[in-house]
């Protein structure tokens, strides 16, 4: 069975910058969740999808952070514009359900914002 | 503000040696689980507990959680060079449907041969 599939791999952008980041789900994971993981420290959730519905989103900088899964399978991770401080690595993780199930994660996407 | 506290942060020993991370919380999850994570990787699920007391074994590790689920630890015996990465915590909010979790910093384990 594939995993969780994400790209890019590595994003090098300059400050006020966009940059986009796609994930793919294991087939058949109706939950998909977006971490964010700083330098250091553990992930931490950003969005997670039911299908294609929102459930919690309250860590989200809605400012310039958005994110969307149209078909309730792939989704995309929009930042616009970075910020310094948005230097991380982004994780997709899946799961089958909510509450007590397994959350598998993808390798992530490296950014770095100059 | 971190939800749980892992120490130590940084952890190198020689291969053999025995160790224990720690997880602390004062706050109360419905469950517990710990990840590992390798470089340029997403991290794995190792294990979920979820009742105060209960005590799980994974070959070499040993992972307990608090009478009053508020902590946990993992214990590894005779640690190997393949044991080397970033082992997390992760809690689960009681009463959560969602299935949220929150993560610790991470203890960064190095095992040198």
């Amino acid at each position: 069975e594939a995993g969780v599939a994400q790209s890019p791999r590595y994003k090098i952008i300059e400050k006020r910058q966009s940059v986009a980041f796609w994930c793919n789900p294991i087939s058949g994971h109706a939950t998909l969740y977006w971490y964010q993981q700083i330098l250091g420290q553990g992930p931490k959730l950003l969005i997670q999808f039911q299908n294609n519905g929102v459930v919690d989103d309250s860590q989200l900088p809605k400012d310039r952070f958005s994110a969307e899964r149209l078909k309730g399978v792939d989704s995309t991770l929009k930042i616009q514009p970075a910020k310094l401080e948005d230097s991380a690595v982004y994780l997709c993780a899946s799961s089958q359900g909510l509450a007590g199930a397994t959350q598998y994660f993808g390798p992530g996407t490296r950014l770095t914002v100059l | 503000t971190q939800l749980l506290e892992q120490s130590p942060q940084f952890l190198s020993i020689q291969e053999g040696e025995n160790l224990t991370v720690y997880c602390n919380s004062s706050s109360v999850f419905s469950s517990l689980q710990w990840y590992r994570q390798e470089p340029g990787e997403g991290p794995v699920l190792l294990v979920t507990v979820v009742t105060g007391g209960e005590v799980k074994k994974l070959k070499r590790l040993t992972f307990q959680f608090g009478d009053a689920r508020k902590d946990s630890s993992l214990h590894i015996t005779a640690a190997q060079p393949g044991d080397t990465g970033l082992y997390l915590c992760a809690g689960a909010s009681r009463g959560s449907t969602l299935g949220r979790l929150y993560f610790g910093r991470g203890t960064q384990l190095t095992v040198w041969p």
